[in-house]
């Protein structure tokens, strides 16, 4: 069965700091996709990254990259220079392909960026 | 600017009312998840359907909660008769299943239920 591992319940870092997200998945599955998700205090959840298991170029995209290692499970997430506005919730996904493409959730960790 | 659009965005009822939530997809998307979001157990999925059709449904209280895709355009969620223990923000996401995989997904911006 596919499980997904956020171990950081809350992080707290000074603004401008680099942080680093983790997330470790399972699954017995060869073709996967694993997602990222903010949830700032407004509540929405925002999309920030799909990619899929044959894909294991690192993904930068402004301050955010992305780490993906099928070697140890994980698609870790950092954030380069945070600034307050990162303050949220981020929740990393995994989809397995060919029949069950239900996202399943990690518990989430709480980033607080302080000034 | 394609979003999932949610309705009511809350909604405070007693005890034992019937609560309808909906939510339009986006159009062109073929897969529609209700999710639910409590701190305890952070977000479940309840239900989801491709192309209209219920695809699974394991995650839903069977007794009052009921999920319908009455047309593309429109899902509903109900809990009938609600319960204290229903409070949570439910949340619906449209996606685009190709191939066999996930290609995206969105979420709507929630409806917070508060039941008292």
């Amino acid at each position: 069965a596919q499980k997904v591992t956020q171990a950081q319940t809350e992080i707290s870092v000074v603004e401008k700091e680099d942080v680093t997200l983790d997330c470790v998945y399972e699954t017995r599955d060869t073709t996967y996709y694993l997602f990222w998700y903010k949830q700032p205090p407004s509540g929405e959840l925002v999309f920030l990254i799909r990619r899929n298991s044959f894909d294991e170029q690192n993904e930068i995209s402004g301050r955010y990259s992305w780490n993906f290692q099928k070697s140890t499970s994980s698609f870790n997430f950092t954030i380069t220079a945070s600034q307050v506005v990162d303050s949220a919730v981020y929740f990393c996904a995994l989809s397995e392909a060919g029949g069950s493409e239900k996202l399943v959730f990690g518990k989430g960790t709480k980033l607080t960026v302080n000034p | 600017d394609a979003r999932v659009t949610q309705t009511p965005r809350h909604k405070v009822t007693e005890m034992g009312q019937e609560v309808t939530m909906r939510c339009q997809p986006i159009l062109g998307h073929n897969t529609v998840f209700w999710y639910r979001q409590t701190m305890m157990q952070g977000l479940e999925l309840l239900a989801y359907f491709r192309n209209r059709a219920p695809l699974d449904d394991s995650g839903m209280p069977k007794d009052r909660f009921s999920a319908e895709m009455p047309d593309a355009t429109l899902a509903t969620l109900k809990i009938q008769p609600s319960e204290p223990r229903d409070s949570a923000v439910y949340f619906c996401a449209s996606g685009l299943v190709l191939g066999g995989a996930l290609d995206e997904q969105f979420f709507g911006p929630g409806t917070r239920l508060t039941v008292l």
